[in-house]
């Protein structure tokens, strides 16, 4: 079981939004601003999409944003593209002696 | 181009041990954090252990499930880094993944090494 809870799947149709959740607790996601997101298509290496909650690295499209709200983080994806089909993880700091910590991962599925 | 280049996965009995590099380029490796993140076939990712830069003393940190059995290492005037796996068991059966590590933006990711545990 992963210390953040993510759905396992979510779907969508081409130019429609999504949103996967990350939730966790006071310990990680509700402590911390260093939650991140990643994109891991099937065969390759995770992609970094989303770092410290809201920001987005050099190259990653804008139609993808992220938010916190407590202990739950959020990662949004707009006008859904064939491409963004793919496993969305997210991961936090935790001030347990796990020190960082994954989300089970959300595999997405563009319609 | 900021670039990390895993090597030395394979195959081995439950028991023995592996070491994998890390080899990075396009970046001063001595000025970061290194981490080692897995996933076993068909799962998700879960953390592994990193080693701090220099100027935190090269210290380095392990998940519960590798502690005392993996150590993490580095060469900075090689830019390298190693993961030395010891006493492996099956459940370490995995990609293994090394990544540069800013206050957990783990960017960019290599491409991974297999290693598989089995008799």
């Amino acid at each position: 079981q992963s210390a953040l809870t993510q759905p396992a799947s979510v779907s969508g149709s081409p130019g429609q939004s999504i949103t996967i959740s990350c939730t966790g607790t006071s310990s990680d996601v509700g402590s911390y601003n260093y939650v991140s997101w990643y994109q891991q298509h099937p065969g390759k290496a995770p992609k970094l999409m989303i770092y410290d909650v809201t920001n987005r690295p050099s190259g990653v499209s804008n139609r993808f944003s992220g938010s916190k709200s407590g202990n739950t983080a959020s990662l949004t994806i707009s006008g859904l593209q064939a491409e963004d089909e793919a496993d969305y993880y997210c991961s936090s700091y935790t001030s347990s002696s796990t020190l960082v910590v994954f989300g089970g991962g959300t595999k997405l599925t563009v319609l | 181009e900021v670039q990390l280049v895993e090597s030395g996965g394979g195959l081995v009995q439950p028991g023995r041990s592996l070491r994998l590099s890390c080899r990075a380029s396009g970046f001063t490796f001595g000025d970061y954090v290194l981490t080692w993140v897995r996933q076993a076939p068909g799962k998700g990712l879960e953390w592994v252990g990193f080693i701090r830069d220099k100027a935190y003393g090269g210290t380095t940190e392990y998940a519960a499930s590798v502690k005392g059995r993996f150590i993490i290492s580095r060469d900075d005037s090689k830019n390298i880094a190693y993961l030395q796996m010891n006493s492996l068991k099956t459940e370490d059966t995995a990609v293994y993944y090394c990544t540069r590590d800013v206050w957990g933006r783990f960017d960019p990711w290599g491409q991974g090494a297999l290693v598989t545990v089995s008799s």
